[in-house]
């Protein structure tokens, strides 16, 4: 089964810098997807990022990014100039593609603060 | 676009009644949608998926009798809660997709249910 690792409970990061979430999973699939949400105080799930498996091109959303390390099956996300808004719980989760229905499975999430 | 709606935002209930939970899908057409429970703190667990004009599937250890899942339409899902129980209260979500092999799923913004 596939499983999604988030072995950070909760992070910090100072108004402006840069912080890292990290995130491995466990397939045995060549072709998937892989995304980080967003769920703010708020709780509604904003989708932050997409990376298609097969693209070698890490994605980039403005001031996020990700570092896809296929091979080690890593997946993590940079914030740059974090802003207080950042603010929230991160879940990195994983799509198989082509199955029978694309199901999300969801890591534990990472809590991230950000100080002003 | 892809704007998902849930109503209500909050309910509470007296134990033993069954309570009702629309998601909407406003500005597209899913064929598939799913919902989830999340405890406080916790990740998205997927309780079931349904598409239009079919059965729901359930993920291993949901009720299927205990909720009640009809996708009647390309744009409507709803969960029903029946015979709600104290243990039932809790946050739930649904995502749309506009087919069962899109990978991007739509979040609506949840329901929090509370079972007196």
């Amino acid at each position: 089964a596939q499983t999604v690792t988030q072995s950070q409970p909760e992070m910090s990061v100072q108004e402006a810098e840069t912080v890292t979430l990290s995130c491995t999973y466990d397939t045995s699939e060549s072709d998937y997807y892989l995304f980080w949400y967003k769920q703010p105080p708020s709780r509604q799930m904003i989708l932050v990022i997409r990376q298609e498996a097969y693209k070698q091109q890490n994605a980039t959303e403005n001031r996020f990014s990700v570092n896809f390390q296929k091979a080690a099956k890593s997946f993590s996300l940079k914030i740059s100039d974090s802003q207080l808004g950042d603010a929230a719980m991160y879940f990195c989760a994983y799509v198989e593609y082509g199955g029978a229905t694309n199901k999300l499975i969801f890591g534990t999430g990472t809590l991230l603060a950000v100080q002003p | 676009g892809a704007v998902v709606s849930q109503h209500p935002s909050r309910v509470i209930c007296k134990s033993g009644t069954s309570v009702k939970i629309e998601c909407r899908s406003l500005d597209f057409q899913a064929t598939t949608m799913f919902w989830y429970r999340q405890f406080p703190k916790k990740s998205l667990m997927l309780m079931a998926t349904s598409n239009e004009g079919s059965k729901a599937t359930y993920e291993q250890g949901v009720e299927k009798d205990k909720f009640l899942i009809n996708h009647a339409s390309l744009t409507l899902s709803t969960l029903t809660v029946t015979s709600a129980h104290p243990e039932d209260s809790s946050f739930y979500i649904c995502s749309a997709a506009r087919d069962s092999h899109t990978d991007t799923q739509y979040f609506g913004p949840g329901t929090r249910l509370t079972v007196l």
